[in-house]
């Protein structure tokens, strides 16, 4: 079965700290892994995708299939950083898979 | 380029009646996907829907329909309404059908339907 899973309902930091967020995937093949950000009263919106191994506001995220994680990682939080995160796994369709997502406080 | 838009925004029903959700995609997309999102069960997929043909359906109940027009305009039903449909309804369009290949084309989310069965 296709699942994800996001541990943390609530992570709460101070500025500056260095902050993961975790993702656990279940998927019989080989998927694809995103990260969703959705700040307050905004729209969802995409941050990364492991595909593009990139950084985006500063946060990253690497793909481990051995341990099926997908872990967002930023080693100095900012305020602004403060949102709903979502993690999402796609198989071999356009379908997302959400995680129940992780909220972010970042205290000054 | 005007964005993923929803109409209405905010709609109050009671149980037992039925509900047309609209969503407008980006210029140029032509799939679009509904999602429903609770704070129990968090963002679920309902269905998605490429040149008015439904491609992908979720695991909800048949009183959960949708269809798209030949403008990529896409409406969801709801029909015999009931407490547990009250949610945030959202729709996100993408450039193109991608289902079976290897690129994605990114999803674009629009502000959501707000429905709230009384």
């Amino acid at each position: 079965a296709q699942r994800v899973t996001q541990p943390e309902k609530l992570l709460s930091v101070f500025k500056g700290a260095p902050v993961e967020l975790k993702c656990n995937y279940s998927y019989s093949g080989s998927p694809e892994l995103f990260w969703y950000v959705q700040y307050s009263r905004q729209r969802l919106q995409l941050l990364l995708r492991h595909i593009s191994r990139e950084s985006i506001k500063g946060f990253t995220a690497d793909l481990n299939k051995g341990e099926t994680s997908f872990h967002l990682k930023k080693p100095f939080a900012q305020e602004e950083d403060s949102a709903m995160y979502y993690c999402a796994l796609r198989g071999n369709t356009d379908k997302l898979i959400f995680g129940t997502g992780t909220r972010l406080q970042v205290f000054p | 380029k005007a964005g993923v838009t929803q109409t209405p925004r905010y709609l109050i029903k009671t149980r037992g009646q039925q509900v047309t959700l609209s969503c407008s995609p980006i210029s140029g997309h032509r799939s679009v996907s509904w999602y429903q999102q609770t704070p129990g069960q968090g963002l679920q997929f309902l269905f998605e829907y490429f040149s008015e043909t439904q491609r992908n359906k979720g695991n909800f109940p048949g009183r959960f329909s949708g269809r798209q027009f030949s403008n990529s305009r896409s409406e969801m039903n709801v029909s015999t309404l009931e407490l547990g449909d009250s949610a945030l309804y959202l729709c996100a369009s993408s450039l193109a059908g991608a289902s079976g290949g290897l690129k994605y084309n990114e999803q674009f989310f629009g502000p959501g339907t707000r429905l709230t069965v009384l």
